[in-house]
């Protein structure tokens, strides 16, 4: 069975320090990776995907970044952290084959960030 | 575009009730629908998933309903637990594709 871990679980750093987040999938190949980041309270926004290694796509212009060095590890970092990048972020993965139930997205536990 | 901003909406209901999440949905292009429940703290959870050439499909103690003409989608919870508090996520997409559309998110509080 597939499995997706993400850590550090929660994060409290001072603003303007460097961030590294990282998320790593088990039991499956070359599969699609996602950031999503989520304010308390609010919906999901998706940050960066992956659809192989070095292949990131951004899809909100901010301070972070992601880097996929290895087929299933996805990296979010930051080099300089505001306090707007205070959130709850998710790691997630789907197959890259379609099939018959779509690419249905799996997510991690969470990561809480809070910077102070 | 994801959804960004919004307050959750509420749904309180008696513990044994039947519970109604309902979701509109955005791309009249989409053919795949997924529910997803998230526990404080915890990423969100695969519920049921269901395509567009359905119009209604069942778990266990769960069903989602599709109407394709109002691009409308719900999550029945039947006798609904304490255990079921939660908020619950519908997404959307196109086979094939990657990027998947989250509705805001309903929070469902199960009173005992």
């Amino acid at each position: 069975s597939q499995t997706i871990h993400q850590w550090p679980a929660t994060l409290v750093q001072p603003v303007g320090s460097p961030l590294s987040l990282e998320c790593t999938v088990e039991g499956t190949s070359n599969p699609n990776l996602y950031w999503y980041r989520q304010a308390a309270g609010r919906g999901l926004q998706l940050l960066f995907y992956s659809v192989g290694i070095g292949q990131i796509s951004s899809e909100v212009p901010q301070n972070l970044s992601a880097s996929r060095p290895q087929d299933r590890q996805f990296i979010l970092s930051s080099k300089k952290l505001l306090l707007s990048d205070s959130g709850f972020y998710l790691c997630a993965w789907s197959y890259t084959r379609t099939g018959n139930s779509g690419n249905t997205i799996y997510f991690g536990e969470g990561s809480w960030l809070t910077v102070v | 575009g994801e959804s960004v901003g919004l307050h959750l909406p509420t749904l309180s209901v008696q513990e044994g009730d039947n519970s109604i999440i309902n979701c509109a949905y955005s791309n009249s292009a989409s053919d795949y629908f997924i529910w997803y429940k998230q526990e404080s703290g915890k990423g969100p959870q695969f519920i049921i998933d269901i395509r567009s050439n359905m119009d209604k499909r069942q778990g266990q103690r769960v069903t989602v309903l599709l109407n394709k003409t109002v691009k409308h989608l719900s999550l029945q919870i039947a006798a609904t637990q304490p255990g079921d508090s939660a908020v619950y996520f519908c997404a959307e997409m196109v086979t094939g594709g990657f990027k998947t559309i989250f509705g805001a998110g309903t929070r469902l509080f199960v009173k005992a």
